[in-house]
């Protein structure tokens, strides 16, 4: 019930594209949703967060969508670019609780 | 821009060794956290620390890791005698006082890891 469920474990998209992360979770007692993106050889770092209280988040490029009642969230990169290549993941956690429950990632390349 | 800084980046070490890794959370920042990385696989949570106690730990967080903040900068996890499966990246991690006093855990503030390799 703690998993967050992430897909799909590679993705390849062209320059310019737009790339699509998926997760879904069990535990409804998760309120806050983040996105996390990480280079080699650094730590993650976080992207964008929704909680559920919204369908949809937007920054930049980046958006969340959240399906509340499927249990779902994605991530969708517009106009994706090469410097986008990355690996992502999903993460759910509950208020006042201490701690993130990662999906497995998603390694993303944009090709040129 | 603050950041949190981990040493070393990378360890080698023989099995049954002890090893400290070391963080320095982001100064303003009460809630610090270990989570580690198998590599290819997902980031996992060890143990969150606040007001110089364990506050939160996993099952992975058994009785031979242990955390300390010996000084007002550091922040060190110890694994007393390591085994080959605790070959990881361990990445140090900080956040900011939430709301109600609780860590608003969504906005950690990771470093750049240290990479353990028991042999």
């Amino acid at each position: 019930q703690q998993q967050v469920k992430q897909s799909p474990q590679s993705l390849i998209v062209q320059k310019g594209g737009i790339s699509i992360i998926n997760c879904a979770y069990e535990n409804t007692a998760f309120d806050y949703f983040p996105w996390y993106q990480q280079f080699p050889g650094k730590g993650p770092a976080l992207l964008i967060a929704i909680r559920p209280d919204v369908s949809e988040k937007k920054e930049g490029r980046f958006t969340i969508s959240f399906n509340k009642s499927a249990k779902q969230f994605s991530l969708h990169i517009m106009d994706s670019q090469p410097g986008d290549s990355a690996t992502y993941f999903c993460a759910a956690s509950i208020q006042g609780a201490q701690k993130l429950v990662f999906g497995q990632g998603t390694r993303l390349t944009i090709n040129p | 821009e603050p950041e949190v800084t981990q040493t070393p980046s990378h360890q080698v070490t023989q099995m049954g060794q002890e090893v400290i890794l070391r963080c320095v959370p982001i100064s303003n920042h009460l809630y610090f956290y270990w989570y580690r990385q198998i590599l290819g696989q997902k980031v996992e949570f060890l143990v969150s620390f606040y007001n110089n106690e364990i506050s939160e730990k996993s099952e992975i967080f058994d009785d031979q890791f242990s955390v300390e903040r010996p000084d007002g900068s550091n922040f060190t996890l110890k694994i007393r005698s390591t085994k080959l499966e605790d070959s990881a990246m361990y990445f140090c991690a900080s956040s900011e006082a939430g709301q109600g006093g609780f860590a608003n855990t969504g906005e950690l503030f990771f470093g750049e890891g240290s990479r353990l390799t028991v042999l």
